[in-house]
């Protein structure tokens, strides 16, 4: 079955620190897409950063990287240099494509509280 | 601003009645998506839409509808109302490719409080 799983419900980090959040997901699909979103306080879901499955080298954007490991099935979201406007939801995301479906699915979110 | 436009953001209504939600998707953007978004359930795909057509059905009730109409802008309609659909409902849209790189763009959502 197809899933994203996020085991972190909540990470802490110093501002201007680096930190990462884990994802990882389950497809037996050969192409497919991994997404992260951050969902602020405000409770609109912005997109980040995207990874194709054929993707040679680890998608970056800005200060977003995603640390994509094909063999382990995880792509892990790195935000560097943190500031507290990072402070949100982060959900990771898998696009599933099949002859009756066409969706995201999502992990169930990591909390991220930047710090001064 | 995503583009994606949905209307009302908050909405409190009883139980047993019935809501209609609105979405404008994004200039250009035949594939249209509904979520649902509850602390208990997480994020979970509802319908999509691909230019006027169903295209594909998740964890949608029966007593939940929806359609997109020629103009693209869809409506989810949600009926009987119970206390457990209290929630956020969001609109997502997207081009409409068949490229698994095409993102979603999410609207601000509408919270659905049900007394």
């Amino acid at each position: 079955a197809q899933k994203i799983t996020q085991t972190q419900p909540g990470m802490f980090v110093q501002e201007k620190e680096a930190v990462t959040l884990d994802c990882t997901y389950d497809t037996s699909d050969p192409s497919y897409g991994l997404f992260w979103y951050k969902q602020p306080s405000s409770g609109e879901m912005i997109f980040l950063i995207y990874q194709g499955s054929y993707d040679q080298q680890n998608a970056t954007e800005g200060r977003y990287s995603l640390n994509f490991q094909k063999a382990r099935k995880s792509a892990n979201l790195v935000i560097s240099a943190s500031q507290l406007g990072d402070s949100a939801m982060y959900f990771c995301a898998m696009r599933v494509r099949s002859y009756n479906t066409d969706k995201l699915i999502f992990g169930t979110g990591t909390r991220l509280q930047v710090f001064p | 601003d995503s583009g994606v436009t949905q209307t009302p953001k908050h909405l409190i209504t009883a139980t047993g009645q019935r809501v209609t939600l609105r979405c404008s998707p994004r200039s250009g953007d035949l594939s249209v998506y509904w979520y649902q978004q509850s602390l208990d359930q997480g994020l979970q795909f509802l319908i999509q839409y691909y230019n006027g057509e169903e295209r594909a059905k998740g964890n949608i009730l029966e007593r939940f509808s929806a359609q997109q109409f020629p103009d693209l802008h869809s409506e989810l309609n949600l009926s009987s109302l119970e206390l457990g659909d209290s929630a956020l409902y969001f609109c997502a849209s997207s081009v409409g490719t068949e490229a698994t790189n095409e993102k979603l763009f999410f609207g601000s959502g509408t919270q659905l409080s049900v007394l």
